[in-house]
């Protein structure tokens, strides 16, 4: 079954540290990839996404992520976080289970801590 | 001008209980979604609706029943509510259900069964 690996649980930072966060999934065919936050108390958010194309992915608030399909990984970054970057951050993959369905397939998460 | 809503945002009840969830979304999108959130951070969809019809139905205990009256709204009916079901309920909702489309979600309702 398709599944999505999240190493990292919790990541602690100080401001203006770099950042990667670790994402690797199950799947060998094609595959569409997200990257959602979930600041304190919110609901998810959608940071970015790959589909095709250019496999480095720019999203919003500085936040970027590279799909490696050889390592079947892709690790979100930032070059330099802030306090406001404090939150919860799920990678997530398309199952291709239903093709007309958008089945998405969360990991189990990493917290992100920054220290002001 | 809230996109996805949950209402309730939190609720309390005792086990045996039946109780409700309400969804809206106000974005015109023909899909919307049930997440379950643990008490780990993991998510995992439940149910899909697409125009009132359902297409996704996850392993899920028949207890727990959607209910979309238009293709705006997706009620989630839990019955008999038991310990294991305390978690956040995520709503959520696209423009259609294509892979590729962007998923937006609600601020959840946090359910706690005593």
């Amino acid at each position: 079954a398709q599944s999505v690996s999240q190493h990292n649980h919790h990541v602690i930072l100080s401001e203006a540290a770099s950042l990667e966060l670790g994402c690797n999934y199950s799947y060998g065919g094609t595959v569409n990839l997200f990257w959602y936050v979930q600041y304190p108390g919110q609901h998810l958010q959608l940071l970015l996404k790959y589909f095709s194309g250019d496999p480095l992915v720019k999203g919003i608030k500085g936040f970027e992520a590279e799909f490696i399909k050889s390592k079947f990984s892709f690790n979100l970054r930032k070059p330099s976080v802030q306090w406001s970057d404090t939150a919860e951050y799920f990678c997530a993959v398309n199952s291709p289970g239903y093709s007309s369905a958008s089945k998405i397939i969360f990991g189990s998460g990493t917290r992100l801590s920054i220290r002001p | 001008d809230t996109a996805v809503s949950q209402t309730p945002k939190y609720l309390v009840t005792q086990m045996g209980n039946d109780k409700s969830i309400k969804c809206e979304q106000n974005l015109g999108h023909d899909t919307m979604y049930w997440y379950k959130q643990d008490s780990k951070k993991f998510l995992k969809i439940m149910f899909s609706y697409n125009n009132k019809e359902l297409i996704i139905n996850e392993t899920v205990p028949n207890r727990f029943s959607p209910k979309s009256p238009d293709k705006a709204h997706l009620n989630l009916h839990i019955n008999s509510l038991e310990l294991g079901d305390s978690a956040v309920y995520f709503c959520a909702s696209s423009q259609v259900p294509a892979r590729q489309e962007t998923q937006y979600f609600g601020p959840g309702t946090r359910l706690l069964v005593l």
